[in-house]
């Protein structure tokens, strides 16, 4: 158990609606890390929060957004939900020292 | 976009027999670098790090070299088991921001 925690851990919506995927630090880390990984890909870097302001931004799409609050949890809201989005969404966490990140077991989302 | 590593490639090894994961990265500047093993609907988990000022680091049946001229890192893995099965990544990093991954390589252990 990495102490990393993530709902729901399914998902399944249509196209064009809004979902919210949650994610809960381990405690004490003040870095949150979002991933998306497609079927057999590797995990692309989407956004990067540390202590409630963001950090670093990879390839997320404009329809994709994403916060951490002050208790340092954080969600990531994808909008107007297209079939490619289906993926694994991962959330990973740190305490900012290291690169060495702390994964949850991920959200599958899947757009029908 | 950024990348790091290989289209997933598939490496199948005999139980007992060592073996050798190749990543090539992009960013000459990074200077962290971890291997991750990912596990069939399981989130990544760390398997070894290494720094830039080194070139080679042990774990338990874990070795990680780095080569920083030909930008390229590779994982050993001693007497391949079959928990050792799974999708292997490494990822690098430039001062802890964005941790970015390859697309992985598939290790498969036969019995």
């Amino acid at each position: 158990d990495s102490g990393v925690t993530q709902t729901p851990k399914h998902l399944i919506t249509a196209t064009g609606q809004r979902v919210t995927l949650r994610c809960s630090p381990r405690s004490g880390d003040l870095s949150v890390y979002w991933y998306q990984q497609s079927l057999d890909q590797g995990l692309q870097f989407l956004i990067q929060y540390y202590n409630g302001e963001e950090r670093a931004k990879g390839n997320i799409l404009e329809r994709f957004s994403a916060q951490q609050f002050p208790d340092l949890h954080s969600e990531l809201n994808l909008s107007s939900l297209e079939l490619g989005d289906s993926a694994l969404y991962f959330c990973a966490s740190s305490g900012g020292g290291t690169g060495e990140l702390f994964f949850g077991e991920g959200s599958r989302l899947t757009v029908l | 976009g950024e990348s790091v590593g290989l289209h997933l490639p598939t490496l199948s090894v005999q139980e007992g027999d060592n073996s050798i994961i190749n990543c090539a990265y992009s960013n000459s500047a990074s200077d962290y670098f971890i291997w991750y093993k990912q596990e069939s609907g399981k989130g990544p988990q760390f398997i070894i790090d290494i720094r830039s000022n080194m070139d080679k680091r042990q774990g338990q049946r874990v070795t990680v070299l780095l080569n920083k001229t030909v930008k390229h890192l590779s994982l050993q893995i001693a007497a391949t088991q079959p928990g050792d099965s799974a999708v292997y990544f490494c990822a690098e990093t430039q001062s802890s921001y964005k941790l970015i991954f390859g697309s992985g390589t598939r290790l498969l252990v036969r019995p």
